[in-house]
């Protein structure tokens, strides 16, 4: 699976965007981009993934560049609960049965 | 429906005892995973089970066993513990029609 590079801290004011960056790029094209966050200590939470078009559900926007050697996760009005570890993770999907590899992610501080 | 579940919550061994982490499913996914997380890391893979009747190493497997029981549980064992062991034990299932993982609470192992 190809390496992802996030920054280690971002910082975000509550009610507005936040977005996350992630590296990817020695993506191959098999390989599908997928969020993840782990609030606290609790088990990671899946929050969106895609190929190669933005993606958008209740959670959260995925842009991924045309070369898809970078993508961005956005969540459009930030709230306090979304103090987190986000995880960007490149993976082939079925072809690699899910096999994730988690790196350090990008520790999202929200502020009132 | 309650997701991902895994007994016990904590647990503290002394080196060389054994114990088995359990962790059951209530999805109906073919896929299960066991990770562990270590202070400030991000999650490893330690051995995972793409379907029933099946397991597979992941990236740390050294020191621990598996057996997928049935499609709904999937045990960890550890034969002789070591307080490198000491960790956060993360079990997780997946179907390939779904969108990502999802991720039980997790089982904080102290090993002395």
């Amino acid at each position: 699976d190809a390496k992802t590079t996030q920054p280690p801290s971002m910082d975000c004011a509550e009610g507005r965007a936040a977005n996350l960056p992630c590296n990817h790029s020695t993506i191959s094209g098999n390989e599908y981009v997928y969020w993840y966050r782990q609030i606290h200590s609790q088990g990671p939470q899946y929050i969106i993934h895609g190929l190669k078009n933005n993606e958008t559900n209740e959670m959260a926007s995925l842009i991924i560049t045309e070369d898809r050697k970078s993508s961005t996760l956005i969540l459009p009005h930030a709230t306090l609960r979304d103090t987190a570890v986000y995880y960007c993770i490149v993976n082939a999907g079925g072809t690699s049965y899910g096999k994730l590899t988690f790196g350090q992610g990008t520790i999202l501080t929200v502020h009132p | 429906n309650a997701g991902v579940t895994q007994t016990p919550k904590f647990q503290v061994l002394k080196t060389g005892q054994s114990m088995t982490l359990q962790c059951a499913q209530d999805m109906n996914h073919n896929s299960m995973y066991w990770y562990r997380q270590d202070p400030g890391m991000g999650l490893r893979l330690i051995y995972y089970s793409a379907s029933e009747g099946t397991t597979d190493k992941g990236e740390v497997p050294n020191g621990y066993n598996v057996s997928r029981l049935n499609k709904r549980e999937f045990s960890l064992r550890l034969e002789s513990a070591a307080p490198s062991q000491t960790s956060v034990y993360f079990c997780a299932s997946w179907e390939r029609t779904d969108s990502g993982q999802f991720f039980g609470p997790g089982t904080r192992l102290t090993v002395l």
